[in-house]
């Protein structure tokens, strides 16, 4: 079946730092891939996506390369903020099954 | 209101009761969807509706009863809950074209804690 794999958390980074959370991915068909964000006490956001191998996506600062060769969908930021802690979650999508399928989350924690 | 709203964000229920999430998307979107994210575990699909259908049960108990009026709201009866129902309940919606690359909004959520 399909299936998403994050790296554990928490990280922990000061201000300024730069940020790779890890994301693999099986899946029986060619998937999208996205990038949720989920502030404390809040819902998910979409952060970013991508839908084909070699795509990046980005959105405010933040940018994943959708890697096939790799299965990987790695998510960077050069430069974090304190308020960019929170938790984040790659997830798939493949067609013929409308629902996402989302791996663990990674708690993100920016110290000033 | 813009995007996906849930109501209500916090509700404390005991295992008698009977209560009910309502979720509304404003996005003009024809499916919507019910999530579960419990500590320490992945997001889990409950219930997948489009165009008003049920398309998905994910082996969810029947304690648990969706209902879908129209493609604009969602609602998630529940009665006779456990404590290990407790949960962030999350509904999403999109707009299905059957591709994989249909995008989900998702609303806040409903922290629901049963006593």
């Amino acid at each position: 079946g399909d299936s998403v794999t994050q790296m554990e958390g928490p990280v922990t980074l000061s201000e300024e730092a730069f940020l790779t959370i890890n994301c693999t991915y099986t899946a029986t068909g060619y998937p999208s891939l996205f990038w949720y964000v989920q502030y404390p006490g809040e819902g998910l956001q979409l952060l970013l996506k991508a839908t084909k191998a070699d795509d990046k996506g980005s959105n405010k600062g933040f940018e994943a390369t959708y890697r096939k060769e790799t299965t990987s969908f790695h998510l960077e930021k050069g430069s974090v903020q304190v308020s960019d802690s929170a938790v984040y979650f790659c997830a798939l999508s493949v067609t013929g099954r409308r629902a996402l399928t989302f791996g663990s989350g990674t708690r993100l924690q920016v110290q000033p | 209101e813009t995007g996906v709203t849930q109501t209500p964000r916090h509700l404390v229920m005991g295992m008698t009761n009977k209560k009910s999430l309502k979720c509304e998307q404003h996005l003009g979107h024809n499916a919507m969807y019910w999530y579960k994210q419990s500590a320490k575990k992945p997001l889990e699909l409950m219930f997948v509706y489009n165009f008003k259908e049920q398309t998905e049960n994910n082996s969810v108990p029947s304690r648990f009863s969706p209902e879908c009026p129209n493609s604009s709201h969602l609602f998630l009866h529940l009665h006779t809950l456990q404590p290990e129902d407790s949960a962030l309940y999350l509904c999403a919606s999109s707009q299905a074209s059957g591709g994989a690359t249909e995008t989900q909004y998702f609303g806040p959520g409903t922290r629901l804690l049963v006593l």
